[in-house]
């Protein structure tokens, strides 16, 4: 049972370049997620999901895009990356008992 | 705005003795909070919970305690042993949809 699997793990872009960080669950959780934690900061919430279809902002959605298409699939785009958005990315998942299961995070480097 | 916060980014604690973490929120609709422990390079694992109907919760070596008229939990650990050195998140929810995470108290204990 792999859980959540993020990737890629680490990756360098170009201030103004596009990605996507992908992010896969096999547990059949309806909820999804993405953070991003900054040094000191904690881990703020970017956008989340309840659901094939459905999608919500987060604390920090500027400059993030997200699409749920299926139950297993939350990937998270970067339109014009920007130095602030240099950060360690997690993704998680939720069966709606109050529990998060993360994965191991993606390591995002903007210059 | 931090609704939860840790203020102690750090503690050190000698092998054997009790380790106490501290968190504070200010969101008095959040019934349930939950304590995730990280290591480097990794995801954070959740560790234990409560609902705001308790004021304590037990598993092993974990303890959460919860002060709702204070807006303050805490996690006990007994006896703290080396493999516990990490960075400790604090988590609270008001409706199981969304997590908001506090900046993470990093836990070293000293053999």
């Amino acid at each position: 049972n792999a859980g959540v699997t993020q990737t890629p793990k680490f990756r360098i872009l170009k201030i103004g370049q596009s990605m996507t960080l992908q992010c896969a669950q096999d547990m059949n959780h309806n909820y999804m997620y993405w953070y991003r934690q900054d040094p000191g900061m904690g881990l703020k919430l970017i956008y989340y999901s309840v659901g094939a279809g459905i999608t919500d902002k987060g604390e920090v959605p500027n400059g993030y895009n997200v699409s749920r298409s299926t139950t297993e699939d939350f990937p998270l785009r970067l339109e014009l990356a920007a130095p602030s958005q240099t950060s360690v990315y997690f993704c998680a998942s939720n069966a709606g008992a109050n529990v998060l299961t993360f994965g191991a995070g993606s390591r995002l480097t903007v210059l | 705005d931090q609704q939860v916060k840790q203020n102690s980014p750090s503690l050190s604690v000698q092998e054997g003795r009790i380790s106490i973490l501290n968190c504070d929120y200010t969101n008095s609709m959040f019934d349930y909070f939950l304590w995730y422990k990280k290591y480097p390079a990794e995801g954070p694992t959740f560790l234990i919970s409560i609902s705001s109907i308790k004021d304590k919760n037990e598993d092993g070596r974990f303890t959460v305690f919860l002060n709702k008229s204070a807006k303050h939990l805490s996690l006990h650990i007994v006896p703290s042993q080396p493999g516990d050195s990490a960075v400790y998140f604090c988590a609270a929810s008001a409706t199981g949809n969304q997590f908001y995470f506090g900046t993470g108290t990093s836990l070293t204990v000293i053999p």
